[in-house]
C-alpha cells in the first residue's frame, strides 16, 4: 500500500481568493486522482493527473477553477481558484495501487476546506 | 456508464449482533466491486474488493462480501459488530472496460453499532 500526507489538513478561507492542496506519495505512481467530498455526499471524481501531461477533468469540472500540477511520479497539487462556500468541501487525493484496473485505490487524509 | 446505490442512510445494530450494509451497482460490462470506510476525520481506508472468483470476498477487521451477479450485489457483512466499526462505508464499482480507472462510489452509509 501507499502512504498518502495532504497539506494543509483544513483551512478556513475567504470568498474570491485560492487554496492550493499538495498530495505527496511514498513511492512512484503513474496515475494520481482528486476528489470532492461536499458535506454529507459521496465522493466525486475531480480529475486524474498524469506526471508529464494535461490532467483529465471530468464533467462539471474544468481547468480554470481546478488547476493541477503533477511534476513528478510522487506529487501533485489541486487549486482552488476564485472560491465560493460553495467549495466547501474535504479534498482527497487517491493513488493506484498498481498498473491494473483491479487495483484498489489509496487516498489521503483529505483536506477540511471552508469557505467564508 | 458505471453507477452504485447504497438504499439506507444509517445502519443502526447492537454490538455483537451481525452487520450488513447494502449496496447495488450498475456497469456496462464485468464489474470490479470495492468496499471502503472512513473513520471521522479521516481518509477513506480500503476493506476489500472484489475481482473474480470466488464470490465471498474477506477483507479487513472481519469483513466480509459476497458478490451475486443476477441481483448485481455486493453486499458487506461483519458476523460480530463492535463498537469501534461505527463509520462511514463506502461502495465503489469500476467497469472493467479497458482503460477505465475511474471508480464509482456510492453515497455511504453511517453504520453506528450500539453498546
Amino acid at each position: 500500500s501507499a502512504v498518502i500526507s495532504q497539506k494543509p489538513s483544513r483551512d478556513i478561507c475567504q470568498r474570491g481568493t485560492s487554496l492550493t492542496i499538495q498530495c505527496q506519495v511514498d513511492s512512484q505512481v503513474t496515475m494520481m486522482f482528486w476528489y470532492r467530498q461536499q458535506p454529507g455526499q459521496s465522493l466525486t471524481l475531480i480529475a486524474t493527473a498524469n506526471q508529464g501531461s494535461e490532467a483529465t477533468y471530468e464533467s462539471g469540472f474544468v481547468i480554470d477553477k481546478f488547476p493541477i500540477s503533477r511534476p513528478n511520479l510522487t506529487f501533485s497539487t489541486l487549486t482552488v481558484s476564485n472560491m465560493s462556500p460553495e467549495d466547501s468541501s474535504i479534498y482527497l487525493c487517491s493513488v493506484e495501487g498498481g498498473h491494473s484496473s483491479y487495483n484498489e485505490q489509496f487516498f489521503g487524509p483529505g483536506t477540511r476546506l471552508t469557505v467564508l | 456508464a458505471q453507477s452504485v446505490a447504497q438504499p439506507e442512510d444509517q445502519v443502526n445494530v447492537a454490538e455483537g449482533n451481525p452487520l450488513t450494509v447494502k449496496c447495488t451497482y450498475s456497469v456496462s460490462g464485468n464489474p470490479y466491486l470495492f468496499w471502503y470506510v472512513q473513520y471521522p476525520n479521516r481518509g477513506l481506508q480500503f476493506l476489500l474488493k472484489y475481482i473474480t472468483g470466488d464470490n465471498l470476498v474477506k477483507g479487513s477487521y472481519g469483513f466480509e462480501a459476497e458478490f451475486n451477479k443476477s441481483q448485481t450485489s455486493f453486499h458487506l457483512k461483519k458476523p460480530s459488530a463492535l463498537v469501534s466499526d461505527s463509520a462511514l462505508y463506502f461502495c465503489a464499482v469500476r467497469d472493467r472496460e479497458y482503460g477505465n480507472n475511474r471508480l464509482a462510489f456510492g453515497k455511504g452509509n453511517q453504520v453506528v453499532v450500539i453498546p
